[in-house]
């Protein structure tokens, strides 16, 4: 069972670009979410969905948009980057009767 | 929203005990984590508290106070592994999560 996957690894992007990012999870959670962390700033929530064909803003959605077409997978675009989009990017998922969520590995994201 | 504090950094000694104080002002609560998170890697769960009192689980305790809004998350018996990020993070009635910034453990020998 792998868990959680994320693609790419890590990423150098050029401003304007559109990027997604990928997410996969093989665990059947119903919730999916997507983080951004930065340095002294922690994680901060960009958007999640509590079910498959629904999804919800967090704290900070502005430049990213996601989908959930089915269970497994959650990706986050960024329509068109800019540099204060860099940053690590952790897709996370949690089945929601237990809360607790598990955390892919991770993106790294450089947007110059 | 929610406003979670938690301190930036701690270091202590290997063997000893460690406290990282969580406080947070909610506008609804169900439930806070505890995570550690090691450098360049995702954050693993470490415990759960939903009602005020102490979790127990190995060398690790979380205690919560609901009407104080505080946690605690005590390492005992320190190891140079537990050199990691430690973040609290509360849950709100929409099973979402609003996380503390974190709080640096280092562990000298």
């Amino acid at each position: 069972i792998a868990g959680i996957t994320q693609a790419p690894t890590s990423q150098i992007l050029a401003a304007g670009r559109r990027m997604t990012l990928r997410c996969t999870q093989d665990m059947r959670h119903n919730a999916m979410y997507w983080y951004r962390q930065d340095l002294g700033l922690g994680l901060r929530l960009i958007h999640y969905s509590n079910t498959a064909g629904t999804t919800g803003k967090g704290e900070v959605p502005d430049g990213y948009s996601v989908s959930r077409a089915n269970t497994d997978d959650f990706p986050l675009t960024l329509a068109s980057a800019v540099p204060s989009q860099t940053s690590v990017y952790f897709c996370a998922s949690s089945d929601s009767t237990e809360g607790k969520q598990y955390f892919g590995p991770g993106t790294r994201l450089t947007v110059l | 929203g929610q406003n979670i504090d938690q301190p930036t950094e701690m270091t202590a000694t290997e063997g000893a005990i460690v406290q990282i104080n969580c406080t947070y002002q909610t506008s609804g609560f169900n439930g806070l984590f505890w995570y550690q998170q090691h450098a360049g890697e995702a954050p693993t769960f470490l415990s759960y508290n939903v009602l005020d009192g102490l979790e127990e689980k190995g060398r690790f305790s979380s205690f919560l106070s609901r009407s104080k809004g505080y946690s605690y998350l005590l390492l005992k018996e320190l190891q140079m592994k537990d050199s990691a990020s430690y973040l609290c993070a509360v849950r709100d009635e929409d099973y979402k999560l609003s996380f503390g910034a974190g709080t640096t453990v280092t562990v000298r020998a």
